[in-house]
Formats: C-alpha cells, structure tokens, sequence
C-alpha cells in the first residue's frame, strides 16, 4: 500500500526559532509533493508544492525534496504563534485524475 | 470566486437515513475529490472524478455513491448512514497537471456529520 509518513507531534518550538517538519513517502516513482496547513476545526490550505529535488523558498517558508531518500520536509522560519497549526504532507503517487495521498499531519506548537 | 462550496456545515444523522453532501466550484476545474478525516487518521480518499459524467471509486469508497452531471457539481450521497461514518467530509477540486507536475488541491470548508 502507497503511504505518506509523518510524526504526530506535538513539535513545540519558540517563537522566533525555525519548525522543522518531515514527511517520508513509499512510492519512488512520486512526482509532486505538497503541503497544506490546516488550523482546527478549517479545512486544509495549500502552503507550498515542490516538484524537484533541492529547495524551495517561499517567504518564511522552504521546501526540501530528496527523491532518493524518498523524503520531503517543511521549514519554517521566525515561527509565529499564528504558525501553530497540523501541517498535512500530500504526494502524488502517479495514477489518474492527479489524486493526492495524505500524511496524518504533524501538530505544531509555536510558544511564547 | 466562492471556490469550493459545501454545505451543510453540521448535520446529524440517525442510523439507516441518508443524505446527500453537496460541493460546488466555480474555478473550472475538471477534477474533483470527496475525503473523509477521522481523528489521527488522515484524509481517506473516498471517489473522486475526472469530468462530468465520469466517476470512479478511491479508498474508502463502501457505503456512498457520487454523481458528476456537471463540471461544478460533484455531490456525495450516503445512503443508510452507520455511526462509522461519522466523521469530517471535504470535498476538494484540482485543475489537474500543469507542465511542471499535479496542481495541489482548493478544499471546501467541510461538512461534520454525526451518525447517531
């Protein structure tokens, strides 16, 4: 079975140090990798989308892909207490209609 | 733009009566996706379609049914609701795959249904 990895958390850091959230997937052959925020009791909101290995910077936050360790991560920096949220990793792991495997998301704590 | 819609927000549900989640978008995408989130378990794929009249089954596809008569419509029908089905539904659109790879998804706000 296809699947997404992601620790649960909570990852408490304090406001102002760098999150550091990480997501492993199973299937080699992933070709778009995402992720989305999602605030309790909200919906999930797209925050960045990578598709190639390296990183991707997109004001406080960066996208890292590795393929080869099959293994992508989230960095956030001068995390806010707004921050805290569960941040859901999603892959898309070929097959028709773009369809999208998700982790369970990890739970961040940004404290005062 | 409204986006992705759904509605109702909140509804409970007895065991053994159905209902139909609805979920329009207004953004033209021909992909369209129905998930289901339990506690600590992540978002299940429940069907999802690539166009109007095309539908097909995801993960956890077992006690709903779904329709794609247009490209903004994509309602999901639960039909003799059980209390395991209570959970968070979202339904989610996509524009599909640009040069680069997937676009990601735009998510509706999400329907809470309780089965009692």
């Amino acid at each position: 079975q296809k699947e997404v990895e992601q620790n649960s958390g909570p990852l408490s850091v304090p406001e102002g140090a760098i999150a550091s959230l990480n997501c492993t997937y199973s299937d080699r052959g992933s070709q778009s990798f995402f992720w989305y925020r999602q605030y309790s009791g909200k919906s999930p909101e797209l925050i960045m989308s990578i598709y190639s290995n390296g990183d991707k910077e997109d004001g406080r936050f960066t996208a890292q892909l590795n393929k080869a360790s099959q293994y992508v991560s989230l960095l956030i920096r001068d995390s806010q207490p707004s921050d805290s949220a569960t941040y859901l990793c999603a892959v898309n792991m070929g097959g028709t209609a773009s369809k999208l495997t998700f982790g369970t998301g990890t739970r961040l704590q940004v404290t005062l | 733009n409204a986006g992705v819609t759904q509605t109702p927000k909140f509804r409970i549900l007895k065991i053994g009566q159905s209902m139909t989640l609805q979920c329009t978008q207004d953004m033209n995408h021909n992909y369209m996706y129905w998930y289901r989130q339990d506690p600590g378990m992540g978002l299940k794929l429940i069907y999802y379609s690539v166009g109007a009249g095309i539908t097909d089954k995801g993960e956890v596809p077992n006690g709903y049914n779904v329709s794609r008569s247009t490209t903004e419509d994509f309602p999901l029908r639960l039909e003799l609701a059980a209390p395991s089905q209570t959970s968070v539904y979202f339904c989610a659109s996509s524009p599909g795959t640009g040069s680069r790879g997937n676009y990601g998804y735009t998510f509706g706000s999400g329907t809470r249904l309780t089965v009692v």
